[in-house]
């Protein structure tokens, strides 16, 4: 059975700081994504990595991909307040099936 | 783009009702669309995947009979929560993608479903 598990689970954090979220998974996978999810709502897609090594970047969030070692990363440099949020990774179980197991999720604050 | 719709958004309803929840792939067409479930400030869980012709496939631990699913054609999905009770009450989320391969997931906006 595939694990997900993201550290930290919660983070409260000053503006202007930097951060790292993980995702660690417990079988082979090739491919990980990562959503960020406001109150209330659904999920928005941030990144999709499909390779080992794969690093993507998008304003103040960088994601990168280690396939060996099994973990995601999603780095948050000089965080503002709009990046508070929920954030969730997701691996592929069944490469090319597209069905998603997702991490426990990680509930950022960003105080001002 | 990529668009799925979710409707309805919010239901409220008595126990023992049934409740009907529509996915919809506006723009695209969808060979798969995936149901999830989420509880308060919990993570998504995968409920079933629907594919267009076929029955749907549970994970293990859903009752098929609780949640109907019928996904007739390529751009419609549904789930119906069939008789249901308190402990049903949860954000429900569809998804759907394109047939081929590396084709992400695109996510409705959720229902959120509260059973009285």
């Amino acid at each position: 059975e595939l694990k997900v598990e993201q550290n930290p689970l919660f983070l409260s954090m000053q503006e202007g700081k930097n951060y790292t979220i993980y995702c660690n998974y417990s079988t082979t996978s090739d491919r990980l994504y990562w959503y960020r999810q406001d109150p209330g709502k659904s999920l928005e897609s941030l990144f999709v990595l499909l390779s080992n090594g794969a690093v993507k970047q998008e304003g103040r969030l960088m994601a990168s991909l280690d396939t060996k070692a099994r973990l995601s990363t999603l780095h948050i440099t000089a965080a503002v307040h709009d990046l508070s949020a929920t954030y969730f990774c997701a691996v592929d179980l069944n490469f090319g099936n597209e069905k998603l197991t997702f991490g426990t999720g990680t509930r950022l604050t960003i105080i001002p | 783009g990529a668009v799925v719709s979710q409707h309805p958004s919010w239901v409220i309803c008595k126990s023992g009702t049934s409740v009907k929840i529509e996915c919809r792939s506006l723009d695209f067409q969808a060979t798969t669309m995936f149901w999830y479930r989420q509880f308060p400030k919990q993570s998504l869980m995968l409920m079933a995947t629907s594919n267009e012709g076929s029955k749907a496939t549970y994970e293990q631990g859903v009752e098929k009979d609780k949640f109907l699913i019928n996904h007739a054609s390529l751009t419609l999905s549904t789930l119906t929560v069939t008789s249901a009770h308190p402990e049903d009450s949860s954000f429900y989320i569809c998804s759907a993608r394109r047939t081929g391969r590396n084709q992400p997931q695109h996510f409705g906006d959720g229902t959120r479903l509260s059973i009285l």
